[in-house]
């Protein structure tokens, strides 16, 4: 089992420009995540998906749309990047809500 | 407003020390909590889950305990070791999971 994964690890981008971060997992779970980590101010919620089919907004959504494709698959989009949005942005899983996540290796994201 | 703390933000401790790091949060109506370690440049590993009807949860030499009336967990390491050295995220399940901003252990051999 891979568990969670994402691509990529890395990504440089330039204001303005779009890109998607693929998150995928194999523990047939039903819910996933979005979140961004900012030093100082922990992890933050951009979405979530409690079920294939379904997403809902989080804490931080502005910037971001997502794609819930499959049950295994959770995409997460910038339409038009801001320096504002570089961050680490990590993908997770649980079983249903509320229970135990599990987290991927994160993708680091610079705009300049 | 939900909200996390944890404290202190960094620790340092001579090898072989028992700590303690603190979590305290704002509502008690909370599903469960849970503890992750995170490494530098890594994503998080999840350490220990209480669920709200627990009190605690034990995973080798890590405890970890809840109180859900005063809004308090603590992680207890025993016998800490240089590769406990990490960030310790708690992060409490209300109707979203919200982290605390972590405490850095540094454990000196």
């Amino acid at each position: 089992n891979a568990g969670v994964t994402q691509t990529p690890k890395f990504q440089v981008l330039k204001t303005g420009q779009s890109m998607t971060l693929q998150c995928a997992q194999d523990m047939n779970h039903n819910s996933m995540y979005w979140y961004r980590q900012d030093p100082g101010m922990g992890l933050r919620l951009i979405y979530y998906s409690a079920s294939e089919g379904t997403t809902d907004k989080g804490e931080v959504p502005n910037g971001y749309n997502v794609s819930r494709l499959n049950k295994r698959e959770f995409s997460l989009r910038l339409e038009s990047a801001a320096p504002s949005q570089t961050s680490v942005y990590f993908c997770a899983s649980s079983g249903s809500r509320p229970n135990e996540q599990f987290f991927g290796p994160g993708t680091r994201l610079t705009v300049l | 407003k939900q909200e996390v703390t944890q404290i202190p933000a960094a620790l340092s401790v001579p090898e072989g020390e028992n700590l303690v790091l603190n979590c305290s949060f704002t509502d008690s109506a909370i599903y469960n909590l849970q503890w992750f370690r995170q490494d530098p440049g890594k994503g998080l590993t999840s350490l220990l889950l209480i669920q709200s009807s627990q009190r605690e949860q034990t995973s080798g030499r890590l405890n970890a305990s809840l109180d859900k009336s005063s809004g308090r967990s603590t992680l207890y390491i025993a016998a800490s070791q240089p590769g406990d050295s990490a960030t310790y995220l708690c992060a409490v399940m209300f109707d979203k999971l919200v982290f605390g901003a972590g405490t850095i252990l540094r454990v000196k051999s």
